[in-house]
């Protein structure tokens, strides 16, 4: 069975602090991918980075760092220096090479404060 | 634009109607998506699409009829509303198993 699991319902921080946001993964199969995807307040769905299971190479764009570990089964998102404008729903997602099925986390809403 | 469009956004009806959501993509992707996100649910697969005329259930596919006759569509159809079935659906493409799958803007359906 695969899983995803963001412990992080909410999180609240003040303008320009950093702020880490935690995706741990279940999954038997070898070959996986996993998403973060970002929802504002206007309700899309912004893809953000894609990770496959045999790159584990950090990915840092701009303020946005992804740290993966598949010795912990996790695929961290960090934001450096917020801004307001960060404020959203981060989900973190997982499918699996073969399936159709793209399997979300349950999604961390992050507010940014001035 | 190439991208990915739904129709309507906003859809307000009563129960017992049928209802159909419409999803139209230029990217030519093979696979196509419907979700619905609730809360306390976060987003639930309803059908998917490998490629035209190739469809198969997703997670929460009971009330809900797709077809994909065309590669470009993926209309979702509910052939006879229920409140349970207020939520916003998403339909989303991708090109395989390995690539992102980008989503339309959402529809948000309210069944009376």
């Amino acid at each position: 069975a695969q899983k995803v699991t963001q412990a992080q319902t909410e999180i609240s921080v003040v303008e320009k602090e950093d702020v880490t946001l935690d995706c741990v993964y279940e999954t038997r199969d070898t070959t996986y991918y996993l998403f973060w995807y970002k929802q504002p307040p206007s309700g899309e769905l912004v893809f953000l980075i894609r990770r496959n299971s045999f790159d584990e190479q950090n990915e840092i764009s701009g303020r946005y760092s992804w740290n993966f570990q598949k010795s912990t089964s996790s695929f961290n998102f960090t934001i450096t220096a917020s801004q307001v404008v960060d404020s959203a729903v981060y989900f973190c997602a997982l499918r699996s090479q073969g399936a159709q099925k793209l399997v979300f986390g349950q999604g961390t809403r992050l507010t940014i404060n001035p | 634009d190439a991208g990915i469009t739904q129709s309507p956004r906003y859809k307000i009806t009563e129960t017992g109607r049928q209802v159909t959501l419409m999803c139209h993509q230029t990217w030519s992707h093979s696979y196509m998506f419907w979700y619905r996100q609730d809360l306390g649910h976060g987003l639930r697969l309803i059908y998917y699409s490998a490629a035209a005329d190739i469809t198969d259930k997703g997670e929460v596919p009971d009330g809900y009829v797709v077809s994909r006759s065309k590669t470009e569509n993926f209309p979702l159809t509910l052939e006879s509303a229920t409140r349970s079935q207020t939520s916003v659906y998403f339909c989303a493409s991708s090109e395989n198993a390995g690539q992102p799958q980008h989503f339309g803007d959402g529809t948000r359906l309210s069944i009376l």
